[in-house]
């Protein structure tokens, strides 16, 4: 039962162009998303997020677009550098009562920036 | 860089044997999880504590066991080493701040032979 799907496992654009990451999720319960980037042999690292409350998150070349009737989010990235290049994982998360924060992660998009 | 240590970075072990992983911390977060990331997965949480000596299960948690005994360790184990638990760990700690500041360690790459 995968509760965060990452359709396509890999994209490739043009440098200065946009690339889109797409994620969609099944549990209606998420109310906290956000995405990660990893490079070979490191570990992820945070990248932006988005609440539930809101509908768009920009930071610099990166936002978050998060659309709930379609339990749909996705991440752009204008303009694409070829230092983008990485795997990407969309998460989500809600608070399952006390204090438990917990992550499900998706299977992760190879961006390929070509220079 | 947010301190987290993970050890060993790489290890080869035998269908059989035990093996334990040890993340150690020096940011005092209350939060600590056992992540494996395997191609066509992603990421999945094994284990996951939140605070000493309180610890519960993730999605993938069968063949492992955590233990934390201090704020800054958690450990996990692999009783008896399957072929299935060649992959690479990662350890993850957060605070209450929000999810947002969860920190990865750089990983653990273990291959059962």
């Amino acid at each position: 039962d995968q509760q965060v799907k990452q359709n396509s496992p890999s994209l490739s654009v043009q440098e200065g162009r946009i690339s889109i990451l797409n994620c969609d999720y099944t549990n209606s319960m998420f109310d906290y998303f956000l995405w990660y980037k990893k490079y070979p042999a490191e570990g992820p690292t945070f990248l932006i997020s988005i609440s539930s409350i809101k509908d768009k998150n920009e930071d610099g070349r990166f936002t978050v677009f998060l659309n709930k009737s379609a339990k749909h989010l996705s991440l752009h990235i204008v303009p694409s550098q070829p230092g983008d290049s990485a795997v990407y994982f969309c998460a989500a998360s809600y608070n399952s009562g006390g204090s438990n924060y917990k992550l499900t992660f998706g299977k992760g998009t190879l961006l390929t920036v070509n220079p | 860089d947010a301190g987290i240590t993970q050890s060993p970075r790489h290890k080869v072990t035998e269908t059989g044997t035990p093996v334990t992983l040890r993340c150690h911390q020096t940011e005092n977060h209350r939060y600590m999880y056992w992540y494996r990331q395997d191609p066509g997965h992603g990421l999945r949480l094994i284990h996951y504590s939140y605070g000493v000596k309180d610890t519960d299960k993730g999605e993938v948690s069968d063949g492992y066991s955590v233990s934390r005994s201090k704020t800054e360790d958690f450990l996990l184990t692999l009783e008896s080493a399957t072929s299935s638990q060649t992959s690479v760990y990662f350890c993850a700690i957060s605070d209450m701040a929000g999810l947002d500041t969860i920190y990865f360690g750089e990983g653990s790459w273990l291959t059962v032979v």
